[in-house]
């Protein structure tokens, strides 16, 4: 079944609103990763985050890893046009090292 | 470098017909993966491959056969397609288990009539 859920599934924001999509899983996680798949494309590694409480930047991209290692959140500050598709969270738990299990994503509309 | 590259792009495909999509990566990758991507599903895991020689099912592995002969080349089977298996289908490679990005491919387009 599945253990990474995301929210929310869908998101219409105007050009320079704040957005944000969260993950929990049921367990702990050893790592997670994000990645954005544009319309029609395909998924792109964004980030990896590994230790607890972590907290990386990309230019107006914000991604925190929470200190129990259950949650994760992606936050993009004053979006663009060109931030429109689906930011997915992808998670690894130690005892299914490989495995990715994938949140639904969350698919991100920008209007002008 | 060409990354992963899946063949084909599109396909159409009547229900019993079998066919197998074709993913090959250049990145000495020791995993890989197929995945299914279905409106408001997310990615949902095939079967993956640990290694050449060594593969396992997935969430949603039924109708589906792998093999991994080599490292660059992991094939996806259908055995006898039905409409339920109409989706986008990627290919995924990873330098291991780990913790290193997967790499995707531009995806495979089923359509079961």
């Amino acid at each position: 079944g599945q253990q990474v859920m995301q929210i929310p599934q869908y998101q219409h924001v105007q050009e320079g609103e704040d957005f944000t999509t969260y993950c929990n899983s049921s367990t702990t996680l050893s790592n997670i990763q994000w990645y954005k798949q544009r319309p029609g494309g395909h998924p792109v590694f964004l980030i990896q985050l590994v230790k607890s409480g972590e907290v990386k930047k990309q230019k107006r991209l914000t991604f925190q890893f929470g200190e129990a290692k259950k949650n994760s959140s992606l936050h993009i500050t004053a979006t663009q046009t060109t931030d429109v598709g689906t930011y997915f969270c992808a998670g690894r738990t130690s005892s299914t090292l490989g495995r990715l299990y994938f949140g639904r994503g969350t698919q991100l509309t920008v209007w002008p | 470098n060409a990354g992963v590259t899946q063949t084909p792009k599109f396909q159409v495909l009547k229900t019993g017909q079998s066919m197998t999509l074709q993913c090959a990566q250049d990145m000495n990758h020791e995993y890989m993966s197929w995945y299914r991507q279905d409106p408001g599903m997310g990615l949902r895991l095939i079967h993956y491959s640990v290694g050449a020689g060594i593969t396992d099912q997935g969430e949603v592995p039924n109708g589906y056969n792998v093999s991994r002969s080599t490292t660059e080349d992991f094939p996806l089977r259908l055995l006898s397609a039905a409409p339920s298996q109409t989706s986008v289908y990627f290919c995924a490679s990873s330098y291991d288990r780990g913790g290193t990005e997967a790499f995707f491919g531009q995806g495979t387009r089923l359509t079961v009539v």
